[in-house]
């Protein structure tokens, strides 16, 4: 079965520090895997999508990692801002199953001031 | 990128009635997806919609209850049927634009509220 864990559950960091957010997944064979920011009460917006090949990408103060023989991504944010406050979600895609995607129950990053 | 309209972003329904959610992309899609989220949880999928014939629903969701419908590449509905307070949700549209969901834009979402 497909599963995709995300740790911590939740995590309370002060402004301007950073913090590392884990993916780990079962989904195979791979295709893709994608980490999400979701505000409260909005849709998911992309932060970076991986491949296979891919090790890292980076996208401002945002950067995912992927190990493909671990199975496992994390997300790296530095000097965290108020509005980095939300839900992080890590969904990974298999090469079958008709484009269906499997997610992760999310980390809810809080920033405090 | 696509662009992805989401109508109504939000609703109060009294129970029993249904409400038809609406989701516009601003380019043509090879894949439109809805999903609920529940409140505190992540995305389940209900549903593929698939263009020009009936859409492919997951293990506890059924058509009666979520009837779909996808006239063409750019527009699909959602529709919450007779709907209780256990369907209060955020309902959510994805889209994608290759088999292998490379890419995937959600729609804003719907919040629903059923009293």
């Amino acid at each position: 079965k497909n599963q995709v864990e995300q740790s911590p559950q939740s995590l309370i960091i002060l402004e301007g520090k950073n913090c590392t957010l884990q993916c780990n997944y079962t989904v195979s064979p791979f295709s893709n895997l994608r980490w999400y920011k979701q505000d409260t009460g909005r849709g998911p917006v992309s932060l970076t999508i991986m491949t296979f090949s891919e090790n890292t990408k980076s996208n401002g103060r945002y950067t995912a990692t992927l190990d493909a023989d671990t199975k496992q991504s994390s997300l790296h944010i530095t000097a965290s801002q108020l509005s980095d406050s939300a839900s992080y979600i890590c969904v990974v895609s298999a090469r079958t199953n008709a484009g269906k995607s499997t997610f992760g129950d999310g980390t809810t990053l809080t920033v405090k001031p | 990128s696509a662009v992805i309209s989401q109508k109504p972003s939000r609703d109060i329904c009294q129970r029993g009635t249904s409400l038809t959610i609406q989701c516009q992309v601003d380019s043509q899609v090879t894949m439109m997806f809805w999903y609920r989220q529940q409140p505190g949880q992540s995305l389940t999928l209900i549903a593929t919609a698939n263009q020009g014939s009936e859409a492919t629903y997951e293990s506890g969701f059924v058509i009666d209850k979520f009837p779909i419908s996808r006239p063409n590449l750019t527009f699909s509905t959602l529709t919450v049927s007779n709907m209780s307070p256990e369907d209060s949700s955020i309902y959510l549209c994805s889209v994608a634009n290759s088999l292998l969901n490379t890419e995937a834009f959600f729609g804003q979402g719907t919040r629903l509220t059923v009293v």
